[in-house]
């Protein structure tokens, strides 16, 4: 069955670093979105992403954060400047083109460390 | 005031009993999802609701529209069914639009 894969599996990196995380989504999907979860809360939204452009974003996804689509395959979280708060496991989903099938499809997460 | 409430938190029941999940939400949405979170952080879709009821396996996830609630329930609950189960919410009727998370149910289902 096809899946949703990102890397790394986990990122340690220095405050005010900038890192990317990467995502490979299903291949006809169409939908993408990443999401934020920080240890103990919620999963937190933060951006859709669909015909090459970002459809809609959080509070959350500030100047600090980018999304791009640079190739067919790829879809990358770029945060610039990394703070401590930015630690937390982010998931990557896409979602089929058909109106009629819903379902987001999720990665396995990208554990991120800020030290 | 949280959009999307969850309850239980934490559950704990013995193998084989009847499980349900409840979730409520404040906000018009156009569609409801039921996920599991696996102890090791990956997050697997279960449902996708915008009305009524589906099933599937020994899940089934109901919603109704009008009182703003939505149920998951597990039969026959077995320990690999342990995880935390999250609801959330799509408010626009754009497959884009923003998702709001409850906080999650800890089942944890003992042998």
């Amino acid at each position: 069955e096809p899946e949703v894969t990102q890397t790394p599996s986990h990122q340690v990196t220095q405050m005010g670093q900038e890192v990317i995380l990467r995502c490979v989504p299903i291949s006809n999907h169409l939908y993408f979105y990443w999401y934020r979860q920080i240890l103990g809360q919620k999963v937190e939204f933060l951006v859709s992403f669909y015909n090459n452009e970002i459809s809609e974003k959080s509070e959350i996804f500030d100047d600090q954060f980018s999304v791009e689509r640079p190739d067919g395959s790829n879809f990358t979280l770029k945060i610039r400047s990394t703070k401590l708060e930015d630690s937390a496991m982010y998931f990557c989903a896409s979602s089929e083109p058909d109106r009629g099938r819903d379902t987001q499809y999720f990665g396995p997460g990208t554990r991120l460390t800020v030290l | 005031k949280n959009e999307v409430e969850q309850s239980p938190q934490n559950l704990t029941a013995q193998e084989g009993e009847f499980i349900t999940i409840n979730c409520s939400y404040s906000v018009g949405i156009s569609a409801l999802h039921w996920l599991q979170q696996h102890p090791g952080g990956g997050i697997v879709s279960l449902f996708m609701l915008s009305s009524g009821k589906k099933k599937h396996g020994r899940l089934i996830a109901t919603i109704n529209i009008q009182e703003k609630h939505s149920s998951l329930h597990i039969t026959a609950s077995h320990p690999r069914d342990s995880a935390v189960y999250i609801c959330a919410v799509r408010g626009g009727w754009n497959r884009d639009d923003k998702i709001i998370f409850g906080k999650g149910t800890r089942l944890h289902i003992l042998p």
